[in-house]
């Protein structure tokens, strides 16, 4: 079965400093790879995308941006974090219409 | 497009009461549907999923949901709640065409169970 794992499951960092969030995936082979972010009240939003290596899809403009490096392997990241980008980051893999969430990561912006 | 609708943010019951948290959905295509929950600052684990199967879909904890096509919806039910019960419930609906299959979830619920 997918195993997705996500790590730090905390951050606090301030604004303009840059940004790497790194999410993983075991067990399944070439899955497509979600990062949603979660803000209070708001539900989850779908920030990127990917159905494959090097293949990045960006559903809302915005301070960040995404790689996949690997097959397994699916980065966020930014440049200059905004006090707009904290929240409860989520990766999510899909495989055979079965998707598996990571834990998350809370970033605090400050 | 696809979207999904939870009718009440927040839902208070009694230990031992009927648990209903209400979904709508809508799409253009035969949908795939899903229910999550979300304890505080952690990832979300699937209850249950309607992939076109049974109507009446059996999940984990001792939840169930009905598809309804008629009224294009999914509720999620538990005869008697528990106190462990108590998180953020989210319904999805599998998307398709430039999004990948990606879920597309409601606003959420949050469930509380007073003793």
């Amino acid at each position: 079965s997918q195993t997705i794992h996500q790590w730090p499951a905390t951050l606090v960092q301030p604004v303009g400093s840059p940004l790497s969030l790194e999410c993983t995936v075991e067990g399944t082979s070439n899955p497509n790879l979600y990062w949603y972010r979660q803000a209070a009240g708001r539900g989850l939003q779908l920030l990127f995308y990917s159905v494959g290596i090097g293949q990045i899809s960006s559903e809302v403009p915005q301070n960040l941006s995404a790689s996949r490096p690997q097959d397994r392997q699916f980065i966020l990241s930014s440049k200059k974090l905004l006090l707009s980008d904290s929240g409860f980051y989520l990766c999510a893999g899909r495989a055979n219409y079965g998707y598996t969430f990571g834990s998350g990561t809370r970033l605090t912006v400050v | 497009a696809q979207s999904v609708t939870q009718l009440g943010s927040h839902v208070s019951v009694s230990e031992g009461a009927l648990v209903l948290l209400r979904c709508n959905y809508s799409s253009s295509v035969p949908p795939y549907l899903f229910w999550y929950v979300q304890y505080p600052n952690q990832g979300l684990q699937l209850l249950l999923k309607y992939t076109s199967a049974a109507t009446l879909v059996k999940g984990i904890n001792g939840f169930e949901a009905e598809f309804k096509k008629s009224e294009t919806s999914f509720h999620l039910t538990k005869p008697s709640a528990h106190m462990s019960d108590a998180a953020e419930y989210f319904c999805a609906v599998s998307g398709g065409g430039g999004s990948q299959g990606n879920l597309i979830f409601g606003k959420g619920t949050k469930l509380s169970v007073k003793p």
